[in-house]
């Protein structure tokens, strides 16, 4: 398997706009995380799915954050408008199940200018 | 709520030397998993080692071990022979035995290996 896939690697782009950022998990990991890496508050989860079903997005900081998984092999994350404090490393992690450690995709270097 | 505190911001060790990370985590849970996590200048995130914390006996994968204090709340990691790929930060990290992933993150701690 190729591991947690999240694209694109890094994205810049001007306050204001649209920003979608994606992720394929492993195959047959029932879990999807993602997390925020920021210098101010280090790893802080964001959201989590079970089964495509999100189950905790009480970390998500505001109503402009909103993530999806329509399918078992696809998640986004989407930031609408993006402002320059959103600025960071956004990780997807998947897992397969109770229990188990989370796997860890390279991660979006996100830049809002 | 859970939390992890790793206290040591920066760090440093020599080559072939021994360095201890400290990690200290709060919980009433008595079920849960312990991890540490390297993050090298990739910042890809890779699982180093991990504790069950029903499992007294400490966790061991090649040159890194734990020392896992159940009672006082303790989990360091001890890195031999340290190399200078080693260089990294390592996270601690908590997670309950009933969640599958949800990982609980400390600081960090920016570990320098220098020649």
């Amino acid at each position: 398997d190729a591991g947690v896939i999240q694209s694109p690697r890094h994205e810049v782009t001007e306050m204001g706009q649209e920003v979608t950022l994606r992720c394929k998990p492993i195959s047959g990991h029932d879990y999807l995380f993602w997390y925020r890496q920021t210098m101010m508050r280090g790893l802080e989860l964001l959201i989590y799915f079970n089964n495509n079903v999100p189950i905790d997005d009480s970390g998500m900081p505001e109503d402009r954050f909103s993530a999806k998984m329509p399918n078992a092999s696809f998640s986004t994350l989407k930031i609408q408008p993006s402002e320059p404090r959103d600025s960071a490393v956004y990780f997807c992690a998947s897992s397969p199940g109770l229990g188990t450690e989370a796997f860890f995709g390279q991660g979006t270097r996100l830049t809002v200018v | 709520a859970q939390t992890v505190t790793q206290s040591q911001p920066e760090m440093s060790v020599q080559e072939a030397e021994t360095v201890t990370l400290s990690c200290t985590y709060d919980t009433s849970e008595n079920n849960y998993y312990l991890f540490w996590y390297k993050q090298p200048p990739s910042r890809q995130m890779i699982l180093v080692i991990r504790q069950e914390a029903y499992k007294q006996q400490n966790a061991t994968e090649n040159r890194f071990s734990v020392n896992f204090q159940k009672a006082a709340k303790s989990f360091s990691l001890k890195i031999s022979d340290s190399q200078l790929g080693d260089t990294a930060m390592y996270f601690c990290a908590f997670m309950m035995r009933n969640q599958g992933g949800k990982l609980i993150f400390g600081q960090g701690t920016e570990l320098s290996v220098k020649p």
